[in-house]
């Protein structure tokens, strides 16, 4: 598609399981972002990918959470040993490289019961 | 520091009529990005308007506009002629590329309700 892809579009899952968030960023993008959104809250940057260069992973909350990029296009996040408090939605984007636009995918929206 | 702030949570607007947006930002660089987003009660995020900080001109798209102020940091948001379906969360943010660090930093976002 034309568009950032993201499966799941929503995932219920019991607290302390894994779960794997995936994202297919617009074909050429090299910059691929991953953001998460609490209940009413605004944007928390989680982690960047851009090109082959080390990924900036300042935001990730905790080591429970990590991600990859394979092949410089689809990336993956994944959240081990699930907490309630890792529900939100995770929103992933990707722009060209100097791109002023970043575009969005619709979001995977996590629920840890 | 908060690089972005949005200090309106909610503002009512009625059908028709312009609406402005307050962003505040916080940087030292000289080159950022100032970026403008629509969220709709679906969820997604959708690209609204850029201003670069080189750009002399005014940014416009359409019914959007960005009124950007340099020297006060401001980037403020306004929707011309608005309509019942801009009803939605609408957020600032911002890009610092240093060091080829490209991400995005956000505001807070304001609530849009547009009245008929």
């Amino acid at each position: 598609g034309a568009g950032v892809s993201q499966s799941p579009s929503n995932k219920v899952t019991e607290k302390g399981k894994d779960v794997e968030l995936r994202c297919d960023p617009i074909s050429g993008h090299t910059a691929l972002y991953w953001y998460r959104q609490s209940l009413g809250q605004g944007l928390e940057f989680l982690i960047y990918f851009q090109g082959n260069s080390a990924p900036d992973k300042s935001g990730l909350p905790s080591d429970r959470f990590s991600a990859e990029r394979t092949g410089g296009s689809v990336s993956t996040l994944t959240i081990q040993r699930t907490q309630q408090e890792d529900s939100a939605v995770y929103l992933c984007a990707s722009s060209s490289l100097g791109g002023n636009t970043i575009y969005f995918g619709e979001g995977s929206w996590l629920t840890v019961v | 520091a908060q690089k972005i702030t949005q200090t309106q949570p909610g503002m009512f607007v009625q059908e028709k009529e312009a609406v402005t947006l307050d962003c505040t930002y916080d940087t030292s660089d000289q080159s950022y990005g100032l970026f403008w987003y629509k969220q709709p009660s679906s969820g997604e995020m959708i690209f609204l308007i850029y201003q670069g900080s080189y750009d002399e001109q005014n940014a416009t798209e359409g019914r959007y506009s960005l009124n950007f102020q340099k020297a006060r940091k401001s980037a403020n948001l306004v929707i011309s002629a608005s309509q019942l379906g801009d009803s939605a969360m609408y957020f600032c943010a911002m890009r610092e590329p240093r060091s080829n660090d490209y991400k995005l930093s956000f505001g807070a976002g304001t609530t849009v309700t547009v009245r008929a």
